[in-house]
């Protein structure tokens, strides 16, 4: 089956600074890969999402990168807040139906 | 925009006893799944509820142990039976509203087994 990997399990940034957190892949079918925003005691919120047709997809400070054949994914948020402090998951599925397989998850901090 | 509801929001029971999660979903969906959150850890796929018919489980996961119930295109019960501490998770249910769109989550069902 699917395996996702992530990284870093955790990152601590300066407020306006850019965060990076990056994920791999094992199923060249999947064909899916959204990212979740959990904060604490809340339920996962989609952020931003792209399918493999697409190569890079970006919404306002927030931006996802893939790359089909080397198998991975990254997020880019710019100019970082203290409100995206949270932990983000990233996620694979093959479609049909999302059955979606989560990474590891990244903690991230943004510090004043 | 939709409201996916849970319920219980959170509960203590006792070893050995199971509890009922419901997932509501006040407009109708094509998919319904069930994930559990084990504490500080990622989600993990229980199975996919299927309307009509026998929850699909994933490896690891079988039905006397957790079985799923979806009667409609709205509803969904998850039943976590006999229970240890080790279950102790969260339980989400996700749903999805078209085939291959994004996956919603319920607020989650926090379980604490005593």
């Amino acid at each position: 089956g699917e395996n996702v990997e992530q990284h870093p399990s955790t990152l601590s940034v300066q407020e306006g600074d850019s965060a990076v957190i990056k994920c791999t892949y094992s199923d060249s079918a999947s064909n899916y890969f959204p990212w979740y925003k959990q904060e604490l005691g809340k339920r996962p919120q989609l952020i931003i999402d792209i399918r493999s047709n697409v190569g890079e997809k970006k919404d306002q400070r927030i931006a996802v990168t893939l790359n089909k054949t080397a198998k991975h994914f990254s997020l880019h948020i710019t100019e970082t807040q203290p409100e995206d402090s949270a932990v983000y998951f990233c996620a694979a599925s093959t479609g049909g139906g999302n059955k979606l397989t989560f990474g590891t998850g990244t903690q991230l901090k943004v510090e004043l | 925009s939709a409201v996916i509801s849970q319920k219980p929001s959170r509960d203590i029971c006792q070893r050995g006893t199971s509890l009922t999660i419901q997932c509501q979903v006040d407009s109708q969906v094509t998919m319904m799944f069930w994930y559990r959150q084990q504490p500080g850890q990622s989600l993990t796929l229980i199975a996919t509820a299927n309307q009509g018919s026998e929850a699909t489980y994933e490896s690891g996961f079988v039905i006397d142990k957790f079985p799923i119930s979806r009667p409609n295109l709205t509803f969904s019960t998850l039943t976590v039976s006999n229970m240890s501490p080790e279950d102790s998770s969260i339980y989400l249910c996700s749903v999805e509203f078209r085939l291959d769109t994004e996956a919603f989550f319920g607020q989650g069902t926090r379980l604490t087994v005593v």
